[in-house]
């Protein structure tokens, strides 16, 4: 398996723009996630997902930003409309969950910047 | 709820000596543990976790963490630091249940030559 992917590897938008960062996990994995690093805040969990279904989103920061999972083998991120303070590297990772196997793997990132 | 605790968000050590980064848990129920390190410009990749099973976790890379329930602590040590372990290590915890993995602040470690 090629891991998990996410696309584009860098964005740099206007503060306004609406942004998509896209997901793919590894195949089989029923547990999806979404992060955000920053140097001030460190790695925040956004949203995660349970058999495509969303279970907690209460790390989304605000209205602005949403996710969804139509399948079990795309996730998309949002950020509509983008502001310079959502600057970050958002990470996508992905779990099978099951007995031991509970370790969730990262893919490369997406660096965001907005100005 | 569950979060992890790491002490020192930057640690140094010389080539050659032993690399410990500390990491304590709170969680109600049974944690799974697990230690990720982060290279620039690069996502996060699993060094070593526990799961309830052996305490002593070896890992790659020659890294290994004990778990102390005792101590509700899981800090991760190498007996001899290289130079390639410069990068930033995150401890994370979930539990059975509880697949939402909760990170730390994450701990630099610098190797001086």
């Amino acid at each position: 398996d090629a891991g998990v992917i996410q696309s584009p590897r860098h964005e740099v938008t206007e503060m306004g723009q609406e942004v998509t960062l896209r997901c793919k996990p590894i195949s089989g994995h029923d547990y999806l996630f979404w992060y955000r690093q920053t140097m001030m805040r460190g790695l925040e969990l956004l949203i995660y997902f349970n058999n495509n279904v969303p279970i907690d989103d209460s790390g989304m920061p605000e209205d602005r930003f949403s996710a969804k999972m139509p399948n079990a083998s795309f996730s998309t991120l949002k950020i509509q409309p983008s502001e310079p303070r959502d600057s970050a590297v958002y990470f996508c990772a992905s779990s099978l969950a099951r007995g031991t196997n509970t370790e969730a793997f990262f893919g490369q990132g997406t660096r965001l910047t907005v100005v | 709820a569950q979060s992890v605790t790491q002490l020192g968000s930057h640690v140094s050590v010389s080539e050659g000596a032993l690399v410990l980064l500390r990491c304590n848990y709170s969680s109600s129920v049974p944690p799974y543990l697990f230690w990720y390190v982060q290279y620039p410009n690069q996502g996060l990749q699993l060094l070593l976790k526990y799961t309830s099973a052996a305490t002593l976790v070896k890992g790659i890379n020659g890294f290994e963490a004990e778990f102390k329930k005792s101590e509700t602590s899981f800090h991760l040590t190498k007996p001899s630091a290289h130079m390639s372990d410069a990068a930033e290590y995150f401890c994370a915890v979930s539990s059975f249940g509880n697949e939402k993995l909760t990170f730390g602040t994450g701990t630099r470690l610098t190797i001086i030559p």
